[in-house]
């Protein structure tokens, strides 16, 4: 499977906990994005690596959310003292330039489950 | 601040009828449309495209829409088969920008 997987898929966890979710891109990507899905919304767009630089962060991303993209590959995003409001899907997509605009291809997704 | 939306929820069709489904934007920079289906338990999966330069795209039973005066788009799939139920998200973009928005989704429900 050459698609974008992320670990695990769901996770459950007490408040004040932290965790860390891994994703691994397409390995011909070099842009690899972060999105945060609630309930009956749309993904929403939390951060964005070009390689190993990360140049794009939304106001959703909290000083407890940090994101690490370290050899250009796998991705980690970690949330630190995490509270009930984190609960929700986080889905993990990459992209290549040549591709297009901006076709970006999604993971499965980790459901975050706090306590 | 939804620049994105899609203000049906739900959407049943009969197998082998049109479906279509509606989504509304707001930012006027937004010049890149796609739309993602989702099944239960996976990613979104990318399904169709539309630059701001066309007001049309086909592919296949799917056909995509733009009315960039009214900041409308919609996607038309006909005829319409059982495994096109799924939850079908617009999103939209604009070239430089990296920060794709997203409608709520509408869960399409396609009756044999």
């Amino acid at each position: 499977d050459t698609g974008v997987s992320q670990d695990p898929r769901h996770k459950i966890t007490k408040r004040g906990q932290n965790v860390t979710f891994r994703c691994d891109p397409i390995s011909e990507h070099n842009r690899l994005y972060w999105y945060r899905q609630t309930l009956g919304q749309g993904p929403e767009f939390l951060t964005y690596f070009q390689n190993e630089a990360q140049l794009e962060k939304s106001r959703l991303l909290s000083d407890r959310f940090s994101a690490e993209r370290p050899k250009g590959s796998f991705s980690t995003l970690e949330i630190q003292r995490t509270e009930q409001g984190d609960s929700a899907m986080y889905l993990c997509a990459s992209s290549f330039p040549g591709q297009g605009y901006n076709e970006q291809f999604f993971g499965p997704g980790t459901r975050l489950t706090v306590l | 601040d939804q620049q994105v939306k899609q203000n049906s929820p739900s959407l049943s069709v009969q197998e082998g009828r049109i479906s279509i489904l509606n989504c509304d934007y707001t930012n006027s920079m937004f010049d890149y449309f796609l739309w993602y289906k989702k099944y239960p338990a996976e990613g979104p999966t990318f399904l169709i495209s539309i630059s701001s330069i066309k007001d049309k795209n086909e592919d296949g039973r799917f056909t995509v829409f733009l009315n960039k005066s009214a900041k409308h788009l919609s996607l038309h799939i006909v005829p319409s088969q059982p495994g096109d139920s799924a939850v079908y998200f617009c999103a939209a973009t604009y070239r430089g920008n990296n920060d794709m928005r997203f409608g709520a989704g509408t869960r399409l429900t396609v009756k044999p």
